[in-house]
């Protein structure tokens, strides 16, 4: 079964400054999907970042990217310039590319309680 | 915002009852899913459906049941609440089953 792992219960940064927060993951699949989702304190989900393990360039989306090593099995997400707006937790997440039944579930870390400090 | 819409917000019922959470879709993904996160976790899988068909489901007793409709919009089912059911309940709307686009939550809270 796949597990993923955020060994970062907490994290915090200063604004405007640059901060990784960890992923790891074990599948013995080669095909499967990484996400990184965003939880306020409004608590909706919101996608952050998205990675095909197909795909060898690292995903980018404005200020946040990724370090997707696929041998060693991480997936960590930089944040830079960071701003307040960016405090959350963030959670990892992996989905199977296998399309039958439980193979669509997204499974999560634990997350991790990003505080942003003026 | 993610155009996903959850309701009620927030709800309390007595261990026993039984509830309905209610979800709708983003306009043209036509896959659901359902979560329930507890306090300090991570969400857990509970099941999704596809174009009114149930095609995937976590770890959680047959009390927990659902309906998705032709309009895509989709309802949460839970009989015979326990006290741990309390929990943030999220649906989550997909146009390629792949990619999942998050409602703000329903807490459900039983006593």
């Amino acid at each position: 079964a796949q597990t993923v792992t955020q060994s970062q219960p907490e994290m915090s940064v200063q604004e405007a400054e640059t901060v990784t927060l960890s992923c790891t993951y074990d599948t013995s699949e080669s095909d499967y999907y990484l996400f990184w989702y965003k939880q306020p304190p409004s608590r909706q989900m919101i996608l952050v970042i998205r990675q095909e393990a197909y795909k060898q360039q690292n995903a980018t989306e404005n200020r946040f990217s990724v370090n997707f090593q696929k041998a060693a099995k991480s997936f960590s997400l930089k944040i830079s310039d960071s701003q307040l707006g960016d405090a959350a937790m963030y959670f990892c997440a992996y989905r199977s590319a296998e399309s039958a039944g439980n193979n669509r579930k997204l499974i999560w870390g634990l997350g991790t309680s990003l505080a942003v400090n003026p | 915002e993610t155009g996903v819409t959850q309701s009620p917000t927030h709800l309390i019922k007595t261990r026993g009852q039984q509830v309905t959470l209610r979800c709708s879709s983003q306009s043209g993904h036509n896959t659901v899913s359902w979560y329930q996160q507890a306090l300090g976790q991570g969400p857990q899988f509970i099941f999704q459906y596809y174009r009114e068909e149930e095609n995937g489901r976590g770890n959680f007793p047959p009390r927990f049941s659902g309906l998705q409709f032709p309009n895509y919009s989709s309802e949460l089912n839970v009989n015979a609440l326990e006290l741990d059911d309390s929990a943030l309940y999220l649906c989550a709307s997909s146009p390629t089953g792949y990619e999942q686009y998050f409602g703000p939550g329903t807490r459900l809270t039983v006593t």
